[in-house]
């Protein structure tokens, strides 16, 4: 199935610690988003992105949307324990009109260490 | 709580069998999708329905069908089961669609579905 590049696959950090993790594709999205999963649950929104060369910050988390409109990356400051899970970008591949796909990238399993 | 309610939580059943997966999306939400989840493939789209239509199809099988009813509520139908169809099934919805907005998507809490 059609999936976005995400990177990197795992990360393992000290609390405290910032994290970036990215997504690129070689389709064009008009539409990025960010979930994060947690065990035994289905996927969380976090930011949503509307615009290319857009930042959003949400708390401590800040993503961007590509200028090209083939990659949007996510940042986490000062990372907290709480942070741990799956980190999900997904792009629709084209405007709503009750018809559109949520295409899912590979996902980054986050873990901190306090 | 995203407000999307699945049921059942878990499911186990035998291969051969058939099962249905329930949803019930946000209050005001006409669009439901529906994802399958394995550890091997991540999160794939399966299909889409607003207002009780088919809108978007994505990799589902054809042992595999769905449906939304009048109250926007949605089932997925799932036959002749195989072992690898075991996963974790996600109901999301969405408000009404704009032509030139895409509203997120708004994800329950699954159903496990184990195939023996």
């Amino acid at each position: 199935g059609q999936q976005l590049n995400q990177s990197p696959q795992s990360m393992f950090i000290q609390e405290g610690e910032d994290v970036s993790m990215n997504c690129t594709s070689s389709s064009i999205f008009n539409t990025w988003l960010w979930y994060k999963q947690d065990p035994g649950e289905g996927p969380v929104l976090l930011i949503a992105l509307y615009k290319a060369g857009e930042l959003t910050s949400n708390g401590r988390l800040t993503a961007q949307f590509g200028i090209t409109r083939k990659d949007s990356f996510l940042n986490i400051s000062a990372s907290i324990p709480s942070d741990v899970g799956i980190y999900f970008c997904a792009g629709f591949l084209n405007y709503g009109g009750a018809t559109n796909k949520l295409i899912f990238g590979t996902g980054t399993l986050l873990a901190v260490q306090p | 709580d995203s407000g999307v309610t699945q049921t059942p939580k878990h499911l186990i059943t035998a291969t051969g069998q058939r099962v249905t997966l329930r949803c019930s999306p946000r209050s005001g939400d006409l669009s439901v999708y529906w994802y399958q989840q394995s550890l091997d493939q991540g999160l794939q789209f399966l299909i889409q329905y607003y207002n009780g239509e088919e809108r978007a199809k994505g990799n589902i099988l054809e042992r595999f069908s769905a449906q939304q009813f009048p109250d926007l509520h949605s089932e997925l139908n799932l036959s002749s089961l195989e072992l690898g169809d075991s996963a974790l099934y996600f109901c999301a919805s969405s408000p009404r669609q704009e032509r030139s907005f895409n509203s997120p998507l708004h994800f329950g809490n699954g159903t496990r579905l184990t195939v023996t």
